[in-house]
């Protein structure tokens, strides 16, 4: 079974451009979460979706946005980048949640944006 | 607010040498536990999850174990290959599939 894929892996972008990192979670996944990995900050939650509806967010500005596909694809985009948003991107996917039990999460390799 | 503390931030060993790595939590409501190994340059990859207090998993050389307030991670005999950050997370019942997450512990094998 092929894993989380992300694309791009590497992305060099200037302050103030936007930018729109994708994310194909495993076959039969419908939960699609989104992380920003800084040294400095570890890894922070930024939003989840299932179903094509976001169910969480995090403790992001609003220039961080995502959707979903109805093919469980997912794309986060950010506008007006600065120079703090230089980090790991890295989405993750789980199969549905309904009950009381969690489900695992399984990473991609993420997206390494350097903002210039 | 939930919040996950690990210990040691960095942990160097040598081969052979057993030791334990310590995840404290605090959340609203535990619905899971979850322990990450994570390389340079990679994403996490998942080792375990853990429901409740007194839990126990294995796999190779590693385990793990919950409390009502941490969560251990025990190497047993490490090896070269088992260097890597080690996370761990944790999932309310409210937060859908948010996890929080540690600062992690960066452990090192020494042949």
């Amino acid at each position: 079974k092929a894993g989380v894929t992300q694309t791009p892996r590497y992305l060099i972008k200037t302050r103030g451009q936007q930018v729109t990192l994708s994310c194909s979670p495993i076959s039969g996944h419908r939960s699609v979460s989104w992380y920003q990995q800084t040294p400095g900050q570890g890894l922070q939650f930024l939003f989840e979706y299932f179903s094509e509806t976001q169910r969480n967010k995090g403790n992001f500005p609003g220039r961080f946005s995502g959707r979903q596909f109805s093919n469980s694809r997912s794309e986060m985009n950010v506008s007006t980048l600065e120079l703090g948003d230089s980090a790991l991107y890295l989405c993750a996917s789980s199969t549905p949640s309904g009950g009381s039990l969690p489900y695992e999460q399984y990473f991609g390799p993420g997206t390494r944006l350097t903002v210039t | 607010e939930d919040q996950v503390t690990q210990s040691p931030e960095a942990l160097r060993l040598q081969e052979g040498e057993s030791s334990s790595l310590n995840c404290s939590y605090t959340v609203s409501g535990l619905r899971g536990l979850f322990w990450y190994r994570q390389d340079p340059g990679k994403g996490p990859e998942f080792l375990f999850t853990l429901y409740s207090a007194g839990e126990e998993k294995e796999k190779e050389r590693l385990k793990a174990t919950l409390t009502k307030k941490e969560s251990f991670l025990h190497i047993t005999a490490p090896k070269p290959e088992d260097s890597a950050t080690y996370l761990c997370a944790v999932q309310a019942y409210q937060g859908a599939q948010k996890l929080v997450f540690g600062q992690g512990t960066r452990l090192t094998i020494n042949p």
